[in-house]
């Protein structure tokens, strides 16, 4: 079945640190892959998408490319800021095949000052 | 309303009571989706609805827990018999999907479910 696996966390950085959180996946087909994000006490919101292949979401200075050779969608930002802290979640969707989105485990990052 | 709306936002339950739960997609989204999430873990999924078809309960853990949803719109998670391992945030989502499958979930607050 399809599956998502992210690197382990948590994950702690220094502000203006650069961010890479691994992605990849295993999906039957052509999925179109998302990066959610879970601020503390918050619900979990889309960060960005890709929908086919070389495709690059970004959003709020985070890019992600999909990278249909290594079936990858690494999240990457050049400077975090302790804004940024949060949980981090992978997924992806096909369209008409039952469990519609597959999420990751999840990686939480620490941004300190 | 704006958002997906879930109801209750907490629930604190005694072992062994039945317990419901509801979630209002965004009007519109024909799709709708139940996870679990526990404490410091990731999102665990539960079942998928989508317009008339019949649900996907491929992820209910047991025989106590089920859920329904009338046509389009509202549904409800119940729990029977709660044990403290139900103890989780219950997550719903809704989303209008259409080709290329490339439409986001749109996640509610969640039902913060404490078993005691």
């Amino acid at each position: 079945g399809d599956s998502v696996t992210q690197m382990e966390g948590p994950v702690t950085l220094s502000e203006e640190a650069f961010l890479t959180i691994n992605c990849t996946y295993t999906a039957t087909g052509y999925p179109s892959l998302f990066w959610y994000v879970q601020y503390p006490g918050e619900g979990l919101q889309l960060l960005l998408k890709a929908t086919k292949a070389d495709d690059k979401g970004s959003n709020k200075g985070f890019e992600a490319t999909y990278r249909k050779e290594t079936t990858s969608f690494h999240l990457e930002k050049g400077s975090v800021q302790v804004s940024d802290s949060a949980v981090y979640f992978c997924a992806l969707n096909r369209l008409g095949y039952g469990q519609n989105f597959v999420f990751g485990p999840g990686t939480r990052l620490s941004v300190l000052p | 309303g704006a958002g997906v709306s879930q109801s209750p936002s907490n629930k604190v339950t005694e072992k062994g009571k039945d317990v419901e739960l509801r979630c209002d997609p965004i009007s519109g989204h024909t799709a709708l989706y139940w996870y679990r999430q526990r404490l410091g873990q990731g999102l665990e999924f539960l079942i998928y609805f989508q317009g008339n078809s019949a649900p996907d309960k491929s992820g209910l853990p047991s025989d106590r827990f089920s859920a329904e949803r009338t046509g389009e719109s509202v549904s409800t998670l119940t729990i029977q018999r709660t044990q403290q391992e139900d103890s989780a945030v219950y997550l719903c989502a809704s989303s209008r999907p259409s080709a290329p499958s490339n439409t986001e979930a749109f996640f509610g607050q969640g039902t913060r479910l404490t078993v005691v």
